[in-house]
């Protein structure tokens, strides 16, 4: 049973480019979060998101971030214009469906490391 | 401010000893604890996780402990062995129970 999916693994990117980061959840999981590591911190959410649904956009910068998860295929993070403070680990992570239950283990991806020069 | 703080940035352990390592958090609202471990050029993998009904959970050789009045939760590691060696974060449930709220991680390093 594959475990959650991203890629690519590492991406190099200029100023002012795009970025499109990738993430298959596990198989059976329609929950999909998106959180982001700068170097020496913890990881902080983005989005919560459900096929063709954003939940929770909360951790999301308001400008150049988007993200969707369309009915077919991987949910996207889309980094227009990048500029260095882009630089990061971006992680996908997913959960089972959920009942009334909210306390499902989130699984995460590898990552995406980010560097922008 | 942080919501959830790691105050130990590393933690030392001879292989076979006891790895205890502590977080603390702000919001008395938070009711969902986990705890997940990191290797370099990995995503993070869930360990164990507690919630606020109860004080303990354990899982074979890792224990989590929740003390609500003190907002304080542990992670014990009994025996520690050197594969345990990496970054473990402490993370806690939002109240809406969808976004994980991390610590900044205690990197772990087990000699044998």
């Amino acid at each position: 049973n594959a475990g959650v999916m991203q890629n690519p693994r590492h991406l190099v990117r200029r100023r002012g480019q795009e970025a499109r980061l990738r993430c298959s959840p596990m198989k059976g999981h329609s929950h999909v979060y998106w959180y982001r590591q700068l170097p020496e911190e913890g990881l902080k959410f983005m989005v919560y998101l459900q096929k063709e649904n954003i939940i929770d956009e909360s951790g999301m910068p308001k400008e150049r971030f988007s993200a969707e998860f369309p009915k077919e295929g991987p949910s996207i993070l889309r980094i227009q214009q990048v500029v260095r403070g882009d630089s990061a680990a971006y992680f996908c992570a997913s959960s089972p469906d959920r009942g009334t239950f909210h306390t499902d283990t989130q699984y995460f991806g590898p990552g995406t490391r980010l560097t922008v020069l | 401010d942080q919501q959830v703080k790691q105050n130990s940035p590393s933690l030392s352990v001879q292989e076979g000893r006891i790895s205890i390592l502590n977080c603390d958090y702000t919001n008395s609202m938070f009711d969902y604890f986990l705890w997940y471990k990191k290797y370099p050029a990995e995503g993070p993998t869930f360990l164990i996780s507690i919630s606020s009904i109860k004080d303990k959970n354990e899982d074979g050789r890792f224990t989590v402990f929740l003390n609500k009045s003190a907002k304080h939760l542990s992670l014990h590691i009994v025996p520690s062995q050197p594969g345990d060696s990496a970054v473990y974060f402490c993370a806690a449930l939002d109240q809406a129970g969808t976004a994980l709220i991390f610590g900044k991680g205690t990197t772990l390093s087990v000699s044998s």
